[in-house]
């Protein structure tokens, strides 16, 4: 069964750094949305791409965060620098369509 | 901005025991889904339910919706300690494109 790759899963760096993640959706969705989850909360929205497109990046600070989805198929989500608060885990998901959305495990941000 | 939220935050059964979650929502819908995440892990699709539909099975899942109320609940029948989760329902956004989620409740089933 196809599944979401992500990586890395877990990354560790200080505040100011910069940091990558990359994601490759299931082969054939052409939507693809990355979210950011706080320990204890929903996901919540960042960015959302049709093939190359952004669809909807209204939720991502985009003074620090940047997401490119440059030949509409993987992905990267970059965060310089990374503040504290940056805590959290970061989850990829694709869609054929507006309906059920495949995620991803994860990428788990510690910033210290 | 969460759409949903789920109710109770918590829940402790034993082995065998039916687990219900609740959710409750803000805006018209097109569809309600329940997603479950393991611990540490990705969000797992369990059920879609549109909303002219009142109610959904799939295995032991029970979905029901009523839009009257802006509710869904979610029964887990004869619970297994591998359904120990959090369970997360969502809606689409005003656009009809990406989830809204919920906070979820985190399920605890002992053996």
């Amino acid at each position: 069964e196809a599944e979401v790759a992500q990586s890395p899963r877990y990354k560790i760096t200080e505040k100011s750094q910069a940091v990558a993640f990359w994601c490759d959706p299931i082969s054939g969705h052409a939507t693809l949305y990355w979210y950011r989850q706080i320990l204890g909360q929903g996901p919540e929205l960042l960015v959302q791409f049709q093939d190359e497109s952004v669809v909807d990046d209204s939720q991502l600070p985009k003074d620090r965060f940047s997401a490119e989805r440059l030949k509409g198929v993987d992905s990267t989500l970059k965060i310089q620098p990374a503040e504290l608060g940056d805590s959290a885990m970061y989850l990829c998901a694709s869609s054929r369509g507006s309906d059920t959305q495949y995620f991803g495990p994860g990428t788990r941000l510690t910033v210290l | 901005s969460q759409q949903g939220e789920e109710d109770p935050q918590a829940l402790s059964i034993q082995e065998g025991e039916n687990a219900t979650m609740n959710c409750s929502y803000k805006t018209s819908i097109n569809n309600l889904q329940w997603y479950r995440q393991n611990s540490g892990r990705g969000l797992v699709h369990l059920i879609l339910i549109r909303s002219n539909e009142r109610e959904k099975h799939s295995g032991r899942l029970r979905v029901t919706l009523d839009t009257s109320k802006k509710s869904s609940s979610l029964l887990i029948t004869a619970s297994r300690a591998a359904d120990t989760a959090s369970y997360f329902c969502a809606t689409l956004n005003q656009a009809g494109t990406a989830l809204i989620f919920g906070k979820g409740t985190t399920l605890s089933v002992s053996s």
